[in-house]
């Protein structure tokens, strides 16, 4: 079974630096795109980035580009989203998605993690 | 930079068909995916290069697309259909576009 499986709520202060990952199980983790995809309180989905594995290419959305650091462990079959310094709008669900080329949908995805930024 | 809008809610009787509207410039030459959302769980791929379905999902979920309008049909309404439901292209430039999401209650 296709599995993406992604780290523990974090509640982190402003400033603060973090660093969130997502594992992949029961396929060719190189072979695959990976996303990262948020989504605000209420709100709707709003695409980040995506990486390659087998290569580390990375491509941002325009909105996220230089506000978040997309990079791979392909020894252990893990992506990761990075913040270098939280702000209280990056309070979110961030969700990690497969994808199988790089206009294909998003399938599966992670269950999520919760990051609060607050004082 | 391109738009998907999406009406916010949609209604409908169990057992009647909810059709979803996603509405976007020329959204007829490009492939449109389907997720649905269940509150405090993630998305799910309903139908994906407009018509097609993954495996496990019923046949009661089927799309179109044509024109400015791509919509998701959903027949013979479940209560456990009950969730926020987007569409999403990719756009040139990289950009993969979601709409802001319907929110189907089952009346």
């Amino acid at each position: 079974e296709v599995q993406l499986v992604q780290s523990g709520a974090e509640v982190k202060k402003p400033g603060e630096s973090l660093k969130i990952s997502c594992e992949g199980s029961g396929y060719k983790f190189t072979h695959y795109w990976i996303a990262w995809v948020r989504q605000m309180p209420g709100k709707g989905l709003e695409w980040m980035g995506i990486i390659y594995p087998g290569d580390s290419d990375t491509r941002y959305s325009l909105s996220f580009q230089g506000q978040v650091s997309i990079s791979v462990d392909k020894s252990i079959d893990t992506a990761y989203l990075q913040w270098s310094s939280l702000k209280a709008s990056d309070t979110a669900m961030y969700f990690c998605a497969r994808l199988t080329t790089t206009t294909s949908p998003f399938d599966p995805w992670g269950q999520g993690t919760l990051v609060t930024v607050s004082s | 930079s391109y738009v998907l809008t999406q009406p916010p809610s949609v209604s409908v009787a169990p057992g009647q068909t909810a059709r979803i509207a996603c509405a976007g410039d020329n959204i007829g030459s490009k492939n449109v995916h389907w997720y649905h959302q269940k509150p405090g769980q993630a998305p799910v791929l309903v139908v994906y290069a407009d018509r097609d379905r993954p495996s496990g999902i019923p046949e009661r979920f089927s799309g179109s697309n044509s024109g400015n309008t791509a919509t998701l049909t959903i027949s013979r309404v479940e209560a456990g259909d009950e969730a926020d439901y987007y569409c999403q292209v990719w756009h040139s430039s990289d950009h993969r576009v979601f709409g802001g999401g319907t929110k189907l209650t089952v009346l």
